[in-house]
């Protein structure tokens, strides 16, 4: 299958700071990426949709101006978290989909976040 | 709108115990089916998939079978192992450029 490859997979950062997240498919282009967000214990919550080339999409209640998505390239999105607070600590996972490869999606490892 | 409704957890067997986790959905048009499982501090990973009705999806001894007349897709194993314990997900798509609707997840934890 294909691989998605993100990065960092772990980061502590201060508050107040920005931390940027890179989710890269090593092996297929992907038109379309997605960012989510794990609350321990629960289900992926859908932030944003990632288009090449265009502005991203976010499903309501996300702050766009802090959780900046860029996706600049078919194999690289990357995701800054701007002004970090403690409550932006969280499991934040990329996911990616090329039609060649039907109609699954492939994931990134995950990025644990925490802001101190 | 398209949902997923996958059984609460935790689920905790014993080894070589049955496992069932019911997932049954709801989509307009048809959806391609999923079960990705998620190790503790990991992303997602596929375990199998079907893309239409009656189709089985199989892979490391779980399967699960597209049925259409029931909107379910449950997950099986007939003998779980220890290295089985995660976290269960549900999903399901229709287009495909779409994100995935995930069900809420179920850990299962098994016990030697």
């Amino acid at each position: 299958g294909a691989v998605v490859s993100q990065h960092p997979s772990r980061v502590i950062c201060k508050s107040g700071t920005s931390v940027k997240i890179e989710c890269r498919s090593l092996d297929f282009q992907a038109t379309t990426m997605f960012w989510y967000r794990q609350f321990p214990k629960q289900s992926l919550m859908l932030m944003a949709t990632s288009n090449e080339g265009s502005k991203a999409t976010y499903e309501q209640g996300v702050e766009k101006d802090k959780f900046l998505i860029n996706h600049a390239s078919l194999t690289l999105s990357t995701l800054t978290v701007t002004s970090a607070h403690p409550e932006d600590s969280s499991f934040y996972i990329c996911s990616a989909r090329d039609r060649s490869f039907s109609t699954e999606a492939f994931f990134g490892q995950g990025t644990r976040l925490t802001v101190v | 709108g398209d949902s997923v409704t996958q059984m609460e957890g935790p689920v905790t067997l014993s080894e070589e115990a049955f496992l069932t986790i019911n997932c049954t959905y709801t989509a307009t048009g048809y959806p391609s089916l999923f079960w990705y499982v998620q190790y503790p501090g990991e992303g997602l990973q596929l375990l199998l998939k079907a893309t239409k009705a009656d189709d089985k999806g199989s892979n490391k001894g779980f399967e699960a079978t597209y049925r259409k007349e029931t909107t379910s897709f449950h997950l099986e194993k007939g003998s779980v192992q220890v290295s089985d314990s995660a976290v269960y997900f549900c999903a399901l798509s229709v287009s495909g450029n779409t994100p995935l609707v995930f069900g809420k997840g179920t850990r299962l934890s098994v016990i030697a």
